[in-house]
């Protein structure tokens, strides 16, 4: 089965400041999605990603997929405490985009 | 608000017990998708329909069960609940099995 490792696990920075945050598959990803989750709440979409070498924006959050597409990375510029939450990557290995495995999260705090 | 509703918001129900989640889909998309997030496993995929027919199945227990109805709404039901089943039951939906799944609000179950 596909696993998807995230780091790091949690994230404090301070506010203007830049981050990454990565997501390493087990397997070809046929597709990498980006959620981000209030604590306790749904997922929001942010982006996704299906071709190897694929760059997205959206505001000031960047996602990469590699050539080989088993890691990707979301960049965020001039972080924002509006961008505090929990970070998901979630991943089709199947190409139907029905069975998305996802890793255990990003948790960013965004500090004054 | 991602367009996908589900209730209830919260329910509290003891061991042994059966409950019924509902989820109604975002105007216009087919697939409908389950997963449970718990501390210890994190998201975890159910299972998905597609306009009225199962299309994947992921960790569901036996004891879990979903249905997709004529109107694209879904219901899971829960029986025989144990401790471990409490967590939050996210539905998604998507207009097209290979698209970007959008997520509701969830429900928490809390089992005592």
């Amino acid at each position: 089965s596909q696993e998807l490792e995230q780091s790091p696990q949690s994230l404090i920075v301070q506010e203007g400041k830049n981050l990454t945050i990565n997501c390493t598959s087990s397997k070809t990803l046929y597709g990498l999605y980006w959620y981000k989750q209030k604590y306790g709440e749904g997922l929001i979409f942010l982006m996704m990603l299906q071709k190897g070498g694929e760059e997205k924006s959206h505001e000031k959050i960047t996602a990469k997929l590699d050539e080989k597409k088993q890691q990707s990375s979301l960049h965020i510029t001039a972080s924002q405490p509006s961008h505090a939450g929990i970070y998901l990557c979630g991943a089709d290995g199947t190409g139907t985009a029905s069975k998305l495995t996802f890793g255990t999260g990003t948790r960013l705090q965004v500090t004054l | 608000d991602s367009g996908v509703t589900q209730t209830p918001k919260h329910l509290i129900t003891a061991t042994g017990q059966r409950v019924t989640l509902r989820c109604s889909p975002r105007s216009g998309d087919l697939s409908v998708y389950w997963y449970q997030q718990s501390l210890d496993q994190g998201l975890q995929f159910l299972i998905q329909y597609y306009n009225g027919e199962e299309r994947a199945k992921g960790n569901i227990l036996e004891r879990f069960s979903a249905q997709q109805f004529p109107d694209l709404h879904s219901e899971l039901n829960l029986s025989s609940l144990e401790l471990g089943d409490s967590a939050l039951y996210f539905c998604a939906s998507s207009s097209r099995p290979d698209n970007e799944q959008f997520f509701g609000p969830g429900t928490r179950l809390t089992v005592l």
